[in-house]
């Protein structure tokens, strides 16, 4: 029952450095997605994916990289860390659109960027 | 821009009573709504949903109004407990060209209390 993992689950990084946030799912789902939720807001999308080699940005991708090269992992990258980065990144997937098929979500990456 | 707006951050009720949450949108392309709960340090997960041509939908003791002339909807939880405790997420299907696309908008959440 491991669902959606997301490593890891904490990271301090510095201005400029970069690293790249690991999500995978075992439950086949096509869709794959990427948010953001800062101190009392909203989760913000950052990527999604509906298939493997199949990408598109959502509300706030500026600063991210995505690749989807199988159905199980979908990596987010981030280049050049900065201080406006520091968030708790969530994972999600789901088998189809996210009003036929709700998302299930990973239990997060707390970023903080020095 | 707020596309999805949820006005009180917190509600505090007691056990047994009747929790009401609330959240008022600005798009009307918007088609899907749903519900999500979230504890500390876990991922959102879903509660309930509705489409935009309903007016009410029912999951045991959750149940979810949508007014579209108003363009809001509330979560109604009878009745509570102390383990419905969480921040609830409203969230809407679409963007700013429509309403079927694979994206969801999320509210800021409500951090519901439930007193024993």
């Amino acid at each position: 029952n491991a669902g959606v993992t997301q490593t890891p689950k904490f990271r301090i990084l510095k201005i400029g450095q970069s690293m790249t946030l690991q999500c995978t799912q075992d439950m086949n789902h096509n869709y794959m997605y990427w948010y953001r939720q800062d101190p009392g807001m909203g989760l913000k999308l950052i990527y999604y994916s509906v298939g493997a080699g199949i990408t598109d940005k959502g509300e706030v991708p500026n600063g991210y990289n995505v690749s989807r090269s199988t159905t199980e992992d979908f990596p987010l990258r981030l280049e050049l860390a900065a201080p406006s980065q520091t968030s708790v990144y969530f994972c999600a997937s789901s088998y189809s659109t996210p009003v036929n098929q709700p998302q299930h979500f990973g239990d997060g990456t707390r970023l903080s960027i020095l | 821009d707020q596309q999805v707006k949820q006005n009180s951050p917190s509600l505090s009720v007691q056990e047994g009573r009747i929790s009401i949450l609330n959240c008022d949108y600005t798009n009307s392309m918007f088609d899907y709504f749903l519900w999500y709960k979230k504890y500390p340090a876990e991922g959102p997960t879903f509660l309930i949903s509705i489409s935009s041509i309903k007016d009410k939908n029912e999951d045991g003791r959750f149940t979810v109004f949508l007014n579209k002339s108003a363009k809001h909807l509330s979560l109604h939880i009878v009745p509570s407990q102390p383990g419905d405790s969480a921040v609830y997420f409203c969230a809407a299907r679409g963007d700013i060209y429509g309403g079927a696309t694979n994206k969801l908008i999320f509210g800021t959440g409500t951090l519901l209390a439930v007193q024993p």
